[in-house]
């Protein structure tokens, strides 16, 4: 079946630094993929649609210049937490449509902690 | 209001006791999708099953499998004889034609041995 990657898998990083996470579809081309979060015990939002070669659609609460959401290929999408504060620890998700077949396939997820 | 409604937050069955995770949805669409997902401790999203909402069939696949029933808007998931790996957390999740995604707020299966 169809495999999303992503990467970094965890990572933990100093207050105020910006941390890039990868979403990558290895074996399909995906023109939307979607980034989750996760907060623990909790079910997943939706924090925005990537669309490849356009501007991402951010959901309502979500900060567009918090999260810079890059769809640079049919096959990449890179999610940039900037100035990244505790508050931002989290489990992030992305995931990606094949075509019009309605599954959607996702990434293993990245576990984000600022200190 | 919701529109994936998994009433069960957490259940502990003893191992090889049957379990049904119950999943109610909403929708105006006439063509929409239902998943299931496995989330493990590990954290990635594993994919169980995709039902359109053309095909009303149940579906079974080893010890699991899927009741759906438009008239009750329901997609629920059982599995026979339980086992300790299937500890998790499971989410049902809707798909309507515009491609957006809503999950429910999953339910989290303890399998006591």
């Amino acid at each position: 079946g169809a495999v999303v990657s992503q990467h970094p898998s965890w990572v933990i990083c100093k207050s105020g630094t910006s941390v890039k996470i990868e979403c990558r579809s290895l074996d399909f081309q995906a023109t939307t993929m979607f980034w989750y979060r996760q907060f623990p015990k909790q079910s997943l939002m939706l924090m925005a649609t990537s669309n490849e070669g356009s501007k991402a659609t951010y959901e309502q609460g979500v900060e567009k210049d918090k999260f810079l959401i890059n769809h640079a290929s049919l096959t990449l999408s890179t999610l940039t937490v900037t100035s990244a504060h505790p508050e931002d620890s989290s489990f992030y998700i992305c995931s990606a449509r094949e075509g019009g077949r309605g599954e959607l396939f996702f990434g293993e997820g990245s576990r984000l902690t600022v200190l | 209001a919701q529109k994936v409604t998994q009433a069960q937050t957490e259940i502990s069955v003893v191992e090889k006791e049957d379990v049904t995770l119950d999943c109610v949805y909403e929708t105006r669409d006439t063509t929409y999708y239902l998943f299931w997902y496995k989330q493990p401790p590990s954290g990635e999203l594993v994919f169980l099953i995709r039902r359109n909402s053309f095909d009303e069939q149940n579906e079974i696949s080893g010890r699991y499998s899927w009741n759906f029933q438009k008239s009750t808007s329901s997609f629920n998931f059982t599995i026979t004889a339980s086992q300790v790996v299937d500890s998790a957390v499971y989410f049902c999740a809707l798909s309507e034609a515009g491609n957006q995604f809503y999950f429910g707020t999953g339910t989290s299966l303890t399998v006591i041995p």
